[in-house]
């Protein structure tokens, strides 16, 4: 199976700040990878998919890049509805896999 | 706007068997993958399983001794069974569309939580 490993684990920026997270993957999983955004009692929303793909509906300061076993996530200037889990997911091959997440924290 | 919607008890007991629907409302449910995530509290998501409209499955091996999913595309609705459950069983269950592209997740239902407990 495919393992997902991100980090950090959390993260304490401040409002207007660039912040970027790293998901690892345990093989090469090509581009096939996918961000989400999860606040407290909600849903994940997707942000991302294949690796770099701005989902509709997404605001452009969010962007992925990446390819392999290495992915980044960016948010160019951290506004505050951002403050949330982000978790990446692979679906590579079955079983798919979600990274444990990034926790972006009030500073 | 496609919607989904989880139902079913919110408390199991110990060794029963935990049954959850999702309907499908505002859109089809032919042509798309259907999955169930689950996310224990305070923890990370768990990828469970998925179905195609024609019925075929996917399961998490971690789990697989244990799950089945099945679909009425007549009501729009798909579901989950787990069997033999335990406390580390509890988890919020969300039902989820894959994306017609990937197989990414880009619709998702609220989330029912499950305890299983006597």
């Amino acid at each position: 199976d495919i393992q997902m490993t991100q980090s950090p684990s959390t993260l304490s920026p401040s409002v207007g700040d660039r912040v970027t997270f790293t998901c690892r993957a345990s093989q090469n999983i090509g581009t096939w990878l996918a961000w989400y955004q999860q606040r407290p009692g909600t849903a994940p929303k997707l942000l991302i998919y294949d690796a770099s793909s701005l989902q509709s509906g997404v605001p452009s300061r969010f962007s992925g890049s990446g390819s392999g076993t290495e992915f980044t996530l960016t948010i160019s200037s951290l506004q505050p509805d951002d403050f949330a889990t982000y978790y990446c997911q692979h679906y590579d091959s079955s079983p798919y896999a979600f990274g444990q997440g990034t926790k972006l924290e009030i500073k | 706007q496609v919607q989904l919607q989880e139902s079913g008890p919110g408390l199991v007991k110990p060794s029963e068997t935990l049954s959850l629907t999702c309907t499908v409302s505002g859109g089809s449910i032919s042509t798309y993958y259907w999955s169930w995530i689950r996310q224990p509290p305070g923890k990370g998501l768990e990828w469970v399983g998925y179905i195609f409209y024609t019925g075929n499955t996917n399961y998490n091996p971690s789990l697989k001794s244990r799950v089945t999913i099945s679909v009425d595309t007549s009501e729009k609705q798909f579901s989950l069974k787990l069997s033999s459950v335990t406390a580390a069983d509890t988890a919020v269950y969300y039902c989820a569309r894959h994306s017609s592209h990937s197989s990414s997740f880009d619709n998702w239902g609220q989330g029912i939580l499950v305890t299983v407990s006597s």
